[in-house]
């Protein structure tokens, strides 16, 4: 199976800082890499598909970038409505794996 | 408006059975492939396993956790998804989320998984 590892695990930042959170898969997964953001109590949301695509209707503050094994979510000006845990999610295995998460916490 | 309304969680004792139901409207929903992924509280995200669209086999993945337990089927006359838990655990207590994917390849899991249903809650417990 493939692992996926996010880092870090959490971060605390301010409005308006530039915030990157990695994600590495345990081999290769060319670009299938999805990004996904939780809010407390409510369902993930998915903010990039195939490593850099925007979702529809996703604010481009965020961009992704990466492939085979390493990946990156940026959000260029942090927000407080950002506040939330980021997820990294492959979709090259059928053995579908996520990252263990990273939370966002606004300083 | 896509929309997936999860249904069947409650409170079940270990080694009993539950039936979740994903019951979906705004799309067409024999097109696309359709996921469980599970939430145990304050943990991550936990891949459950998915069911193709016909088109694609209609063919079923789980994951290691819940093969043999578990097993997705789904209505598409209906437009629901069904999860049917069996000897469950008190580690599949979890919120469990409804999500369609968008079929890729014959033998590939889905692209993504979007949209995402608000959740159902599971707790086995004695």
């Amino acid at each position: 199976d493939i692992q996926m590892t996010q880092s870090p695990s959490s971060l605390s930042a301010s409005v308006g800082d530039r915030v990157t959170i990695t994600c590495r898969a345990s081999q290769s997964i060319s670009s299938y890499l999805n990004w996904y953001q939780q809010k407390p109590g409510k369902a993930p949301k998915l903010l990039i598909y195939a490593a850099s695509s925007l979702q529809s209707g996703v604010p481009s503050r965020f961009s992704g970038s990466g492939s085979g094994t390493d990946f990156t979510l940026t959000i260029s000006s942090l927000q407080p409505e950002d506040f939330a845990t980021y997820y990294c999610q492959q979709s090259y295995s059928t053995s579908v794996s996520f990252g263990q998460g990273t939370k966002v916490e606004i300083k | 408006e896509v929309q997936l309304v999860e249904s069947g969680g409650g409170l079940v004792q270990p080694g009993r059975s539950l039936r979740l139901s994903c019951t979906a409207s705004g799309f067409t929903f024999g097109d696309y492939a359709m996921s469980w992924v599970r939430q145990a509280p304050g943990k991550g995200l936990e891949w459950v396993g998915f069911i193709r669209s016909k088109a694609y086999g209609g063919t079923t993945e789980y994951a290691a956790s819940v093969k043999g337990r578990f097993t997705i089927s789904r209505d598409d006359s209906k437009s629901i998804a069904y999860l049917q838990m069996n000897s469950l655990k008190t580690e599949d207590t979890a919120v469990y989320y409804c999500t369609r994917g968008e079929d890729s390849s014959v033998g590939s899991p889905p692209n993504w998984f979007d949209p995402w249903g608000q959740g159902t809650l599971v707790t086995v417990s004695s």
